[in-house]
Order: structure tokens, then C-alpha cells, then sequence
């Protein structure tokens, strides 16, 4: 089975754009999370979704939004892109939540310039 | 301070040596990961504990679980180059069962 993809793999923006990752969680899992990892530290949580709905959202300013798709899959949206939004963006899948095994993705690398 | 610390925070250590890397929290664990990073790349899962006093195996790595402590080590028996990278914990905290949150990571260098 395949793992967790996601798309793209690395990505270069301008300072003000908007950006879109997408994530495709493993099969039969139904949550998907985002994290935004910045160089030297641990992930960050952003966003948790099941069952298209919001369960819950880090502490990240409004520019930050997701949504989850009826298959599961899910895309995070980047708004007026800035400089400290360059990171490793990692989606994780599992069944339903984070008491239950969650499985990363290898990550979209967004460099904003 | 962070919610969930690691030490060390790095570690060089010979091939086939054994070593051990410590999470600590200040919080109620009620689910504890473990996750080995290579640079810039994705995280892979290791092991999941919820239960204290949990000990898992994987190859040669275990790890256990003290929640008495809030505390959990990651043990790799005889390094191995392959070894080498960044592990990271993450936990589940307080009520928050949606999300994790994660360490600082311990990088792992094996000489061989």
C-alpha cells in the first residue's frame, strides 16, 4: 500500500503570493493533520482534519487554511506569503486522531523569497 | 520553557556502541511517538506508546514508557551507520488529542 504522499516536493514563492500543497493520506485513514517545520526545530502543528471537518487549529494567523476532501485527501493554503513562512510542510494520516498511529508524509519545502 | 524536552540535543557515538536519548514532559502524556528524520526529509514512524510502563521494540531500537515520570528513552543496542539521523518525540499532551507536540530532536552521528 501506498504511504502518505504529498505535492509538491519543493516549491519556490515570491514574498505576497499564494501557495497550495496537497497531501494524500494512506488508505482507510480519514485524518489528516499539517505541520509547518522550520530549520532546527521540531514540527508545529497547524491543522487537524476529519472527516472533512476542522478539529482543530494551531496557532497560526488566519493567512493558514485547510481543507479535507470526501476522499480524504486534503490542501493547505498559504496566503500573502512571507519570509518566515519558508519551512518543511509535513502532512501525517492515521485513522482518527492523534491517539491513534500517525504517519507522515515526506514533505513540501516551500522557500519564499 | 518547551512542553516537551529531549536531550541530548546531539550525539557522536562509535559503531556498535549503545546509546540512549531521554523526552521529558511537563504535562499528562497520554500518547508518546517516536520518529527518526533524515535532513529535510520526511518523518518515519518508530514506535507508539500509551501506556505506562509500554516498552516496544523495533530491530534494535526500544523504547519505553515512564508515566509516572512523563518521560520516555529511546535505547539503540550496537549502532550502526544506518542509525544515524534525527530523532524526534512527539507526544500527545493534556486533553489535546488532536494534535502532537514534538521536541527538539536529538541528532545522531555513528562513526564507524
Amino acid at each position: 500500500d501506498a504511504g502518505v504522499t504529498q505535492s509538491p516536493t519543493h516549491l519556490i514563492k515570491t514574498r505576497g503570493q499564494q501557495v497550495t500543497l496537497r497531501c494524500s493520506p494512506i488508505s482507510g485513514h480519514k485524518s489528516v493533520s499539517w505541520y509547518q517545520q522550520v530549520l532546527g526545530q521540531g514540527p508545529q502543528f497547524i491543522f487537524q482534519y476529519y472527516e472533512k471537518e476542522e478539529r482543530g487549529r494551531g496557532n497560526f494567523p488566519d493567512r493558514f487554511s485547510a481543507r479535507q476532501f470526501p476522499n480524504y485527501s486534503s490542501e493547505l493554503n498559504v496566503n500573502a506569503l512571507l519570509l518566515g513562512d519558508s519551512a518543511l510542510y509535513l502532512c501525517a494520516s492515521s485513522l482518527e486522531g492523534a491517539l491513534y498511529e500517525q504517519y507522515f508524509g515526506p514533505g513540501t519545502r516551500l522557500t519564499v523569497t | 520553557s518547551q512542553e516537551l524536552e529531549q536531550s541530548p540535543q546531539s550525539l557522536i557515538v562509535q559503531e556498535g556502541k549503545n546509546l540512549t536519548i531521554n523526552c521529558t514532559s511537563s504535562k499528562t502524556l497520554y500518547g508518546l511517538y517516536w520518529y527518526k528524520q533524515k535532513y529535510g526529509e520526511g518523518l518515519i514512524f518508530l514506535m507508539m506508546l500509551q501506556k505506562g510502563g509500554e516498552e516496544k521494540s523495533h530491530e534494535k531500537i526500544t523504547a519505553k514508557l515512564d508515566e509516572k515520570k512523563q518521560q520516555s528513552s529511546l535505547h539503540i543496542t550496537a549502532s550502526q551507520p544506518s542509525h544515524a539521523g534525527i530523532y524526534l518525540c512527539g507526544a500527545v499532551l493534556g486533553g489535546a488529542t488532536n494534535k502532537l507536540i514534538f521536541g527538539t530532536g536529538t541528532l545522531l552521528a555513528v562513526q564507524p
